[in-house]
């Protein structure tokens, strides 16, 4: 596809359940960033990759968050034993290339919007 | 850490009018981005700004650089319906982080 495609796009899940959401990135692109957007609020900074490495892992919440990514495509972000202080919208973005001075243009996908009941 | 404050964190105005929103920071950032966010729809790049005192025009949307590449701002002439949305600004290096945006309404 042309674009960063994420999946599911609606996730509905019980208190305590695990669950995978899916990151699929512009091919060729090596930085992928994960946030989670709360209702009405800003973007918070979860995990960035460049290619299958995690250089900074600093946003994700608690140990029941984990991500990795797979021949430097594919993204995956678990959570496990979800709460429902974890009901938010989860982005996926990725870029060409990350970690000079400049900033390159992140591209996101719709996201997926993640709700504990 | 490096953080960026959004000012207003909300902006109701009439169509026509003009505005600014600002992005502020204490840290030195090497470049910043703007972006526009709709709703159920991811963000949008609308601009990067690299050099200090560098004012960028996107049509009714001027960017600006804080000479010393802590700040930023966005005006809007003439503001349209349209223009409704949420503005992020963003920085970083590898990470890219983001302001809380301006929640902005155009009245009709």
């Amino acid at each position: 596809g042309a674009g960063v495609s994420q999946s599911p796009s609606n996730k509905v899940t019980e208190k305590g359940k695990d669950v995978e959401l899916r990151c699929d990135p512009i091919s060729g692109h090596t930085a992928l960033y994960w946030y989670r957007q709360s209702l009405g609020q800003g973007l918070e900074f979860l995990i960035y990759f460049q290619g299958n490495s995690a250089p900074d892992k600093s946003g994700l919440p608690s140990d029941r968050f984990s991500a990795e990514r797979t021949g430097g495509s594919v993204s995956t972000l678990t959570i496990q034993r979800t709460q429902q202080e974890d009901s938010a919208v989860y982005l996926c973005a990725s870029s060409p290339r990350g970690g000079g001075l400049t900033i390159t243009e992140a591209f996101f996908g719709q996201g997926t919007r993640l709700t504990v009941v | 850490t490096q953080l960026l404050e959004q000012s207003p964190q909300f902006l109701s105005i009439q169509e026509g009018e003009n505005l600014t929103v600002y992005c502020n920071s204490s840290s030195v950032f090497s470049s910043l981005q703007w972006y526009r966010q709709e709703p159920g729809e991811g963000p949008v790049l609308l601009v990067t700004v690299v050099t200090g005192g560098e004012v960028k025009k996107l049509k009714r949307l001027t960017f600006q650089f804080g000479d010393a590449r802590k700040d930023s701002s966005l005006h809007i002439t003439a503001a349209q319906t349209g223009d409704t949305g949420l503005y992020l600004c963003a920085g970083g290096r590898g990470k890219i982080i983001f302001g809380k945006g301006t929640r902005l309404h155009i009245l009709p």
